[in-house]
């Protein structure tokens, strides 16, 4: 079956504008999470969705960033006001909800190159 | 969370086993301890997870110390392919948890 999807693939952005970045993710998963890759970085959370729950905001770095999830499935993380630091891959991963650290997979997408210059 | 470590780099070479290393002396008794890779400009994949037993599947097979303080992943034929940056992440059994990779093993396959 399909993946997770991500798009756009590259995205280069003036210094000051605003970015939307696409998820699409796997059919029936219910959870679905954002992290960011910076160059030679692990990963850092950013905000994660469960089914019908408020999501989990935590990890957003600043009020210039938002993620909404619209019906359940599709996912929309927003960056006003781009920075340079804002550089990154932006990452988008699903799992079926599950109560078990044994079951827990997550299934990345291929990622958002954003460039902010 | 438990907090791990691993090398920074390792190479092998193709077709030869490769054992990848990871401490996690905190871990929690009720932790699993999870491998994901990332391919060059790819996102993470999952490779294996375990509790106490050692575990196979198709990619590789991950041997977990009596213990629990550590883990070492098995490639037992390495391939280009397998040229990665390997993380080990301890998850909790209590439900879904956001994954915190740190910097990871990269592997280099030497042809």
């Amino acid at each position: 079956g399909a993946g997770v999807s991500q798009s756009p693939s590259n995205k280069v952005t003036e210094k000051g504008k605003d970015v939307e970045l696409r998820c699409d993710p796997i059919s029936g998963h219910t959870a679905l999470y954002w992290y960011r890759q910076s160059l030679g970085q692990g990963l850092e959370f950013l905000i994660y969705f469960q089914g019908n729950s408020a999501p989990d905001k935590s990890g957003l770095p600043s009020d210039r960033f938002s993620a909404e999830r619209t019906g359940g499935s599709v996912s929309t993380l927003t960056i006003q006001r781009t920075q340079q630091e804002d550089s990154a891959v932006y990452l988008c991963a699903s799992s079926l909800f599950r109560r078990t650290g044994s079951e827990e997979t997550q299934y990345f997408g291929p990622g958002t190159r954003l460039l902010v210059l | 969370d438990a907090k791990t470590t691993q090398p920074n780099s390792m190479e092998s070479n193709e077709e030869e086993p490769v054992h990848l290393p990871c401490n996690h002396s905190t871990i929690s008794g009720t932790d699993y301890i999870h491998w994901y890779r990332q391919l060059p400009s790819q996102g993470p994949e999952y490779v294996i997870h375990g509790l106490t037993s050692n575990v196979n599947n198709r990619m590789a097979s991950l041997a977990i110390a009596e213990d629990r303080k550590s883990s070492t992943l098995i490639l037992h034929r390495a391939t280009l392919r397998d040229a990665a940056v390997y993380y080990c992440i301890p998850i909790s059994n209590f439900g879904n948890e956001k994954l915190t990779f740190g910097t990871g093993t990269r592997l280099t396959i030497i042809p």
